[in-house]
C-alpha cells in the first residue's frame, strides 16, 4: 500500500530536549516536505526535499532541521524545541515538486507535538 | 506574501442538503489549484488538482469549478452525509519554484 508514515504521532516533550520526527515514503517519490498546522492558519512549509542530499528551507524554517541521506526518508530534528514549536506536523510527498501539475501531494497522518 | 482565502471559515449542514464554498487565491502567475479533504485524525487527502481555466472535476458527490482569471474555485457537496463531514482545504500553485500556499480551510459539519 502507497503511504508515508510517520513517528512518533503523538510526543509531549520539554524545552530544550533534542527530538526527531521520522518520516518515511514507500512510492519511491523524489519531493518530500514537512508543514506545520496551527490554530488559525493554513499549512506552513518548514522545509523541503528534491532529492536525496538536496534540502532547502520553506516558509517558516527557524527552530527545525532535516536531513535527507535515503530518497525514502525526511526526518524532522528539533535541536533545542521551544513551546512555540508546539503543533500538529505533516509530512508530505510527491513525484513531482509540491504536486505540480496534475501530480499530488500525499500526507503522513501527522504527528501532534506538544513543548512544555 | 500569497493570500489564499477560503470561505466560509467553517459551516454546519443537515444531511441532504447540498452546499458549497469559496477558494480565493492569486489570478497571476497561476499553474494549479489543489483541493484536499482533511478528516479530525488523518492526513489530508487529494481530491483534485485543477489546472484550466473553466475545468470541472468531479467525484462522486463532490465537484470543483475552476475560474483562474477572477481567481476563485468553488467545491460543490451534493446531498451532503454524515461522512463529508471534515475540513475542505485548497492550496494554491504558481508557475515558477514555490511551494504550495495553502487556505485556513473550511470546516463542514454534517448533522444527521
Amino acid at each position: 500500500e502507497a503511504q508515508v508514515t510517520q513517528n512518533p504521532r503523538y510526543l509531549i516533550t520539554v524545552t530544550g530536549k533534542k527530538l526527531t520526527v521520522t518520516c518515511s515514503q514507500n512510492m519511491n517519490h523524489e519531493y518530500m516536505s514537512w508543514y506545520r498546522q496551527d490554530p488559525g492558519l493554513g499549512l506552513r512549509q518548514i522545509y523541503y526535499s528534491m532529492n536525496v542530499e538536496a534540502t532547502d528551507k520553506g516558509d517558516v524554517p527557524e527552530g527545525y532541521k532535516v536531513s535527507r541521506k535515503e530518497k525514502r526518508n525526511f526526518p524532522l530534528i528539533l535541536e533545542s524545541p521551544s513551546p512555540n514549536q508546539t503543533s500538529l506536523y505533516f509530512c508530505a510527498s510527491s513525484l513531482t515538486p509540491w504536486g505540480q501539475g496534475t501530480d499530488t501531494q500525499y500526507f503522513g497522518p501527522g504527528t501532534r507535538l506538544t513543548v512544555l | 506574501i500569497l493570500n489564499v482565502e477560503q470561505s466560509p471559515q467553517s459551516l454546519h449542514v443537515q444531511e441532504g442538503d447540498s452546499t458549497n464554498f469559496t477558494c480565493s487565491f492569486p489570478s497571476s502567475n497561476f499553474y494549479a489549484l489543489h483541493w484536499y479533504r482533511w478528516e479530525t485524525a488523518k492526513s489530508p487527502e487529494a481530491l483534485f488538482v485543477m489546472t484550466l481555466n473553466g475545468d470541472e472535476k468531479k467525484k462522486g458527490r463532490i465537484s470543483a469549478t475552476l475560474n483562474t482569471k477572477e481567481g476563485y474555485s468553488y467545491l460543490y457537496i451534493k446531498g451532503s452525509q454524515p461522512e463529508d463531514s471534515a475540513t475542505y482545504l485548497c492550496a494554491f500553485l504558481r508557475s515558477g519554484n514555490t511551494p504550495l500556499v495553502f487556505g485556513k480551510g473550511t470546516r463542514l459539519s454534517v448533522i444527521a
